[in-house]
């Protein structure tokens, strides 16, 4: 166990629907990274958050935005779902850069299954 | 743009015998690099890392990686296979100058290893 939680573990919505898919990472961690995992397009990273404050955008769609809270859980929300938005969407965290370490600790990831 | 190459869909290695994943990166500066596995409906675990330092780095369930600069290549390798090792491994890169966008891990497309009794 990572210590980085996700809910729902699985998500079954229609097209053109909105979703939010919530994230707590590992006690100590202020970072927070989204990741989506699909069949065609491998792992590819979607957004960067670090304190509350947005950091870093990756291959992210603009039907799709994240938020981080005071409390450090992060949101992730997709918005006019297409078929094509099927896949795993992992949270990842990692502890602060003065700490040495750089790897990023995987949560169980959330399976959104578009029909 | 940073990169990662896993050349092998997939390696067979019978249980006993050495194993190695092969990995290239690149990155515009100097990388941090790391090695994940994947079991079947999991979460990604973290098994190594290269920062800086000792080129041969050692991680969990035996495992170990040697970072070669030259070559840029981060080969996982285990000197014995475990029947249980059998899963989807990914290489992942991040540019120590990392941002502006290219703040995330960039990750090979994953390689299967299967472990045969």
């Amino acid at each position: 166990d990572s210590g980085v939680t996700q809910t729902p573990k699985h998500l079954i919505t229609a097209t053109g629907q909105r979703v939010t898919l919530r994230c707590s990472p590992r006690s100590g961690d202020l970072s927070v990274y989204w990741y989506q995992q699909s069949l065609d397009q491998g792992l590819q990273f979607l957004i960067h958050y670090y304190n509350g404050e947005e950091r870093a955008k990756g291959n992210i769609l603009e039907r799709f935005s994240a938020q981080q809270f005071p409390d450090l859980h992060s949101e992730l929300n997709l918005s006019s779902l297409e078929l094509g938005d099927s896949a795993l969407y992992f949270c990842a965290s990692s502890a602060p850069p003065t700490s040495g370490s750089r790897e990023q600790y995987f949560g169980p990831g959330t399976r959104l299954t578009v029909t | 743009a940073q990169s990662v190459a896993q050349p092998e869909d997939q390696v067979n290695v019978a249980e006993g015998n050495p194993l190695t994943v092969k990995c290239t990166y690149s990155v515009s500066g100097n990388p941090y690099l790391f090695w994940y596995v994947q079991y079947p409906n999991r979460g990604l675990q973290f098994l190594l890392k290269y920062i800086t330092g000792d080129n041969l780095v050692k991680g969990s369930y035996g495992f170990e990686a040697e970072f070669n600069k030259s070559q840029t290549s981060f080969h996982l390798k285990k000197p014995s296979a475990l029947v249980s090792d059998s899963a989807l491994y990914f290489c992942a890169v991040r540019d120590i100058r990392s941002g502006g966008g290219a703040d995330g891990l960039t990750f090979g497309k994953g390689t299967h290893l299967i472990i045969q009794p």
